[in-house]
């Protein structure tokens, strides 16, 4: 059974740097074509997604907010750290990691299990 | 790259059936067989419900259904049930990943 869980801080300032963490089991992220992804929804609004890390360390983020993000993993903790610099009040949302499925007679281009999300809210 | 395109709202009465679209782009939706569908309670984390256009995750009722027509995907719920009510999101995976605006489906 897959499970994912984010963690971090609930209150950033504006202007600072969030840091959070996704712990998952049932699944290693060494093991081929697996994924970890993050995903944010703003308060009653839509889904958008922010960065995934590969098995291979292929690292690949949103165009849009890519110059404020890192992604990273350690396969030995079962972890996936995303941060993101300069909060500011947009940025308030709830932060979803999801598991996209390794390789299975080709590679898997969905997220099939996800955490039950983390809301984060920027406010001086 | 733009958020693809979703009806904000479609609504049935339970039995009936709805369709929800998706539109892109021949980047996006028209030139890759990678769209996924996600129903999402109120309060609660998104679940997927159709991946690869039109197949579903083992129970996944089969009352959810997916389909694509050049740039636009299509998700059909069948025999409308109030469980049903909430807000469906699509999304392309591609090299980067894009999601819908989301539609929020309400039961009569």
């Amino acid at each position: 059974q897959i499970t994912l869980k984010e963690s971090g801080p609930t209150l950033v300032k504006p202007t600072q740097t969030l840091t959070l963490t996704c712990t998952f089991s049932g699944f290693s992220l060494s093991t081929s074509g697996v994924g970890v992804g993050w995903i944010r929804q703003p308060p009653g609004k839509a889904l958008e997604w922010l960065a995934i890390i590969y098995w291979d360390d292929d690292k690949r983020y949103s165009p849009s907010l890519k110059s404020r993000l890192t992604i990273t993993k350690d396969t030995s903790k079962n972890q996936v750290v995303l941060t993101m610099t300069n909060m500011d009040p947009v940025d308030t949302a709830t932060y979803y990691c999801a598991h996209r499925p390794g390789y299975s007679s080709g590679y898997q281009y969905y997220f099939d299990s996800w955490g039950q999300g983390t809301l984060v809210t920027v406010s001086s | 790259q733009s958020a693809l395109t979703q009806p904000a709202s479609v609504s049935g009465s339970p039995g009936q059936s709805i369709t929800i679209s998706c539109t892109g782009t021949s980047s996006d939706v028209g030139g890759y067989n990678y769209v996924s569908w996600f129903q999402q309670h109120p309060g609660k984390a998104p679940k997927l419900i159709i991946y690869d256009v039109s197949k579903r995750p083992s129970g996944v009722s089969n009352r959810f259904s997916g389909s694509k027509s050049g740039n636009t995907a299509s998700l059909t719920v069948s025999g409308l049930q109030a469980e049903d009510e909430a807000d469906y999101y699509c999304s392309s995976y591609t090299t980067s990943i894009l999601f819908g605006g989301g539609t929020k489906l309400t039961v009569l």
